[in-house]
């Protein structure tokens, strides 16, 4: 039972460029979201999903896309990478809408 | 959009005291969480809380849920080196479905 898994673990992009960042989880959840974590400003909702095929926009969605085809996947794909992208990703799960979400280890991104 | 307003800010205590912090908001929450997050890692559930004045321990860790349900403190005693990290608040509105708002941590260093 690996938990949440995300990919790569650091990456550099030049501005411009897209990359997609993976998130798999093992434990059948059915909640998913991605959030961004800048210094001094907690972690803030990117996007989210209530289950395969469902996706919603959280806090701050502009320059990002998801989709989640599958229970187990649900990737982060930036679609034209800008310096204000910068920051750690997180993705996380849950079971249950009011559960405590489970959280990876984080997607170290810069963008020079 | 929601904020919740997580003090203090960070803590510099000595190994032994006991620690207090604490969030509010200005929405009604459903659940309130606590999370701690170790350098390069991803946030880890402490406690959740799912009933105004809900008081739930884990271990040396005691947190809860206010009675007016805008509110939640978390209580670390006899703390230890290890207890060394950030913690988080989380809570979930009644209207928002799964998603989590989270606060701005606390950074607490224990000094052995």
């Amino acid at each position: 039972n690996a938990g949440v898994t995300q990919t790569p673990k650091f990456q550099v992009l030049k501005t411009g460029q897209s990359m997609t960042l993976q998130c798999a989880q093992d434990m059948n959840h059915e909640y998913m979201s991605w959030y961004r974590q800048d210094p001094g400003m907690g972690l803030r909702l990117i996007h989210y999903s209530v289950g395969a095929g469902i996706t919603d926009q959280g806090e701050v969605p502009n320059g990002y896309n998801v989709s989640r085809s599958t229970t187990e996947d649900f990737p982060l794909r930036l679609l034209s990478a800008a310096p204000s992208q910068t920051s750690v990703y997180f993705c996380a799960s849950s079971y249950w809408k009011l559960s405590g979400y489970t959280f990876g280890s984080g997607t170290r991104l810069t963008v020079v | 959009g929601q904020q919740l307003n997580q003090s203090p800010q960070s803590m510099f205590i000595q190994e032994g005291e006991d620690v207090s912090m604490n969030c509010t908001s200005s929405s009604i929450f459903n659940t309130w969480l606590w999370y701690k997050q170790d350098p390069g890692e991803g946030p880890v559930l402490l406690i959740a809380l799912y009933k105004a004045g809900e008081l739930t321990s884990n271990g040396r860790l005691t947190a809860q849920f206010g009675i007016t349900r805008k509110d939640s403190f978390l209580n670390i005693s006899a703390s230890i080196p290890s207890d060394v990290g950030i913690y988080f608040c989380a809570g979930q509105e009644e209207t928002s479905g799964s998603r989590l708002t989270f606060g701005e941590g606390t950074q607490l260093t224990v000094n052995p």
